[in-house]
């Protein structure tokens, strides 16, 4: 089993839709939990950190369960922008940080 | 607006040549990765250094591949020989530790014919 498990997609929504991913995680002591935007041949850039009460920048909302051990982002009134491969990532003090295989977003006209 | 720096950018070689790898880490980050990318397997982590000493590179196939940090400044990945299934995106990243977010560099795109 994957240390951290995501749906890959693709996900192919319309302009303005709100669209939500689930990660899942199998190392319970993990701590810390981010996502990542990859763009078609570019490097992955953190979107945003994910935080125990949730957080929230702009159109985007990350959300943890540690009980269900899962973390997931909205987007909310999607840009074509937003159009990209997102990675949610778990790590832990024990050096350990994983990716998970993303999962594809297209933001159709 | 600080960056991680990777060189080259693009490099094609023939099978059994080696190749060298360089990633420039921010300033003051304390922990460098390198990672492989194809579209089959994903982002694979190779190795991990804090404080220029690897601290993980199980995900390294050993006999060829080898990862250096002579200065904390500077962080190599050597392939000797390489092969065609080396081919893939190699990427640097750097950051405060473990719990801490990354930040990739734009990555060396690697073809081995």
């Amino acid at each position: 089993r994957k240390e951290v498990e995501q749906d890959p997609g693709p996900f192919n929504v319309p302009e303005g839709a709100t669209v939500a991913f689930n990660c899942t995680y199998s190392n319970s002591a993990s701590q810390s939990f981010f996502w990542y935007r990859q763009d078609c041949r570019k490097e992955p850039k953190l979107l945003m950190s994910v935080y125990s009460s949730g957080n929230e920048d702009g159109r985007f909302t990350a959300q943890l369960n540690r009980a269900s051990q899962y973390i997931s982002l909205l987007i909310r009134d999607s840009k074509l922008s937003d159009s990209a491969t997102y990675l949610c990532v778990a790590s832990n003090t024990g050096n350990q940080f994983y990716f998970g295989t993303g999962t594809s977003l297209t933001v159709i006209p | 607006d600080a960056r991680v720096t990777q060189t080259p950018r693009h490099k094609v070689t023939e099978m059994g040549q080696e190749v060298t790898m360089r990633c420039q880490p921010i300033l003051g980050h304390n922990t460098v990765f390198w990672y492989r990318q194809t579209m089959m397997q994903g982002l694979e982590l190779l190795a991990y250094f804090r404080n220029r000493a690897p601290l993980d590179d199980s995900g390294m196939p050993k006999d060829r591949f080898s990862a250096e940090m002579p200065d904390a400044t500077l962080a190599t990945l050597k392939i000797q020989p390489s092969e065609p299934r080396d081919s893939a995106v190699y990427f640097c990243a750097s950051g405060r530790g473990s719990l801490y977010e990354q930040y990739f560099g734009p990555g060396t795109r690697l073809t081995v014919t």
